[in-house]
């Protein structure tokens, strides 16, 4: 079946790093994807990894990938906040098929 | 470049009546379309996507359509609203053979 599972809230302090965890279920998935919601806004796609990949950095976000555990990370460094947001993982199936999680709100702290 | 717009940006409707709200697409042709609601503080929904002019495809039972009228034009309609209809929708594009997908700013509805 097709499932993403995230955790709801993350708080961080100010230039702290942040992790974001993200498992999935199907061992198909061709691409993962995380995108960034704003207040009020659309999704932004910020990264995505292709499944023969281990990791991408792209300069403050670090994407890791464990298709072993279908496991996905986002780490942010140095958060900022202006990085407060919610994040969504999302997989891409065969075809049409995007299945995305219910988000993590990252909450980033003085 | 590619541009995603959707309209109106909020919504006020009363339980009942009707609803359309447009999605278009510039930069780009033939693209797939999807549209998404999020409910409050939940993740997305696929409600519908496109692949052409004409051809729609259902994710769920629900109380919506949608249509595509145009090459680069996505409507979602309802002929009588529901409360649980209202939520944020999220139109989307993504090329044929491409594997990003790019949404437009959405559209509070909200149905009283």
């Amino acid at each position: 079946g097709e499932d993403v599972e995230q955790s709801l809230f993350l708080s961080v302090r100010e230039g702290d790093s942040s992790v974001i965890n993200c498992t999935y279920t199907d061992s198909s998935s061709t691409y993962l994807y995380w995108y960034k919601q704003e207040p009020g806004a659309g999704l932004q796609l910020l990264t995505y990894i292709f499944s023969n990949m281990d990791m991408k950095q792209d300069q403050r976000l670090t994407v890791l990938l464990n298709k072993k555990d279908k496991h996905l990370s986002l780490r942010i460094a140095d958060t900022q906040t202006g990085d407060s947001a919610i994040y969504f993982c999302a997989e891409a199936l065969g075809g049409q098929n995007f299945v995305f999680g219910p988000g993590t709100r990252l909450s980033v702290l003085p | 470049s590619q541009t995603i717009h959707q309209w109106p940006a909020t919504l006020v409707q009363p339980v009942g009546s009707p609803l359309s709200l447009e999605c278009t697409v510039e930069g780009t042709s033939n693209p797939n379309l999807y549209w998404y609601r999020q409910a409050a503080g939940r993740g997305l929904q696929l409600l519908f996507y496109s692949v052409g002019i004409g051809q729609i495809s259902s994710e769920v039972p629900q109380n919506l359509s949608a249509s595509r009228p145009q090459d680069r034009q996505f409507i979602l309609s309802s002929k009588k609203l529901l409360l649980s209809d209202s939520g944020f929708y999220l139109c989307a594009h993504r090329d044929p053979g491409d594997y990003e997908q790019y949404f437009g700013p959405g559209t509070r509805l909200t149905v009283t």
